[in-house]
């Protein structure tokens, strides 16, 4: 069985400031982890994926196998980035598992 | 170009009755999937359609789920005798090939029972 958790239903802070969502999954084998991101009355759509190691946004998220975690970073959070985060697993099938959602806020 | 598109946006109906949602995915996705977005419950999967292969139904709630797709393109989503816990958004969303990349999402439908 595939698992997703994100700890945090929600995350303050102040403009200017680092942040990091947090994503721990369960997978016995060697998933496949994304970030989709939800801006405000805009589609769900996909920030990052961990095969393509990319900078989106100023996001960056690293796979650690060890602690099987994919959590979110930025180093200097921007009022723009105040949306609902989900992280996301594909395992063996075609059907991911998403974590419930972590809803960041960013403020002036 | 045109991405996924759902209809309606909203639709509110009474407890019992039947409701269709209508999901377009990107032309020449062949992968469709739908999901239901509850507050505080995150994405959960429902069903997933792929070429003309047999969906997997395995996350439809209930019986009174059920979805087709037509022609590998289209796809309905029917909620049968309606209840107040099937509130919620329906999202739908398409990818190419095998469903292994990238999945584009729709708008979504809220779904409100009353």
């Amino acid at each position: 069985a595939q698992r997703v958790t994100q700890p945090e239903k929600l995350l303050s802070v102040f403009k200017g400031a680092p942040v990091e969502l947090k994503c721990n999954y369960s997978y016995s084998g060697s998933p496949e982890l994304f970030w989709y991101v939800q801006y405000s009355r805009q589609r769900l759509q996909l920030l990052l994926r961990h095969i393509s190691r990319e900078s989106i946004k100023g996001f960056t998220a690293d796979l650690n196998k060890g602690e099987t975690s994919f959590h979110l970073k930025k180093p200097f959070a921007q009022e723009e980035d105040s949306a609902m985060y989900y992280c996301a697993l594909r395992g063996g099938s075609y059907i991911p598992t998403f974590g419930r959602g972590t809803s960041l806020i960013v403020h002036p | 170009g045109a991405g996924v598109s759902q209809s309606p946006s909203n639709k509110v109906t009474e407890k019992g009755k039947d409701v269709e949602l209508r999901c377009d995915p990107i032309s020449g996705h062949t992968a469709l999937y739908w999901y239901r977005q509850s507050l505080g419950q995150g994405l959960e999967f429902l069903i997933y359609f792929q070429g003309n292969s047999a969906p997997d139904k395995s996350g439809l709630p209930s019986d009174r789920f059920s979805a087709e797709r037509t022609g590998g393109s289209v796809s309905t989503l029917t909620i049968q005798r309606t209840q107040q816990e099937d509130s919620a958004v329906y999202l739908c969303a398409s990818s190419s090939g095998t469903g292994l990349g990238e999945q584009y999402f729709g708008p979504g439908t809220r779904l409100t029972v009353t």
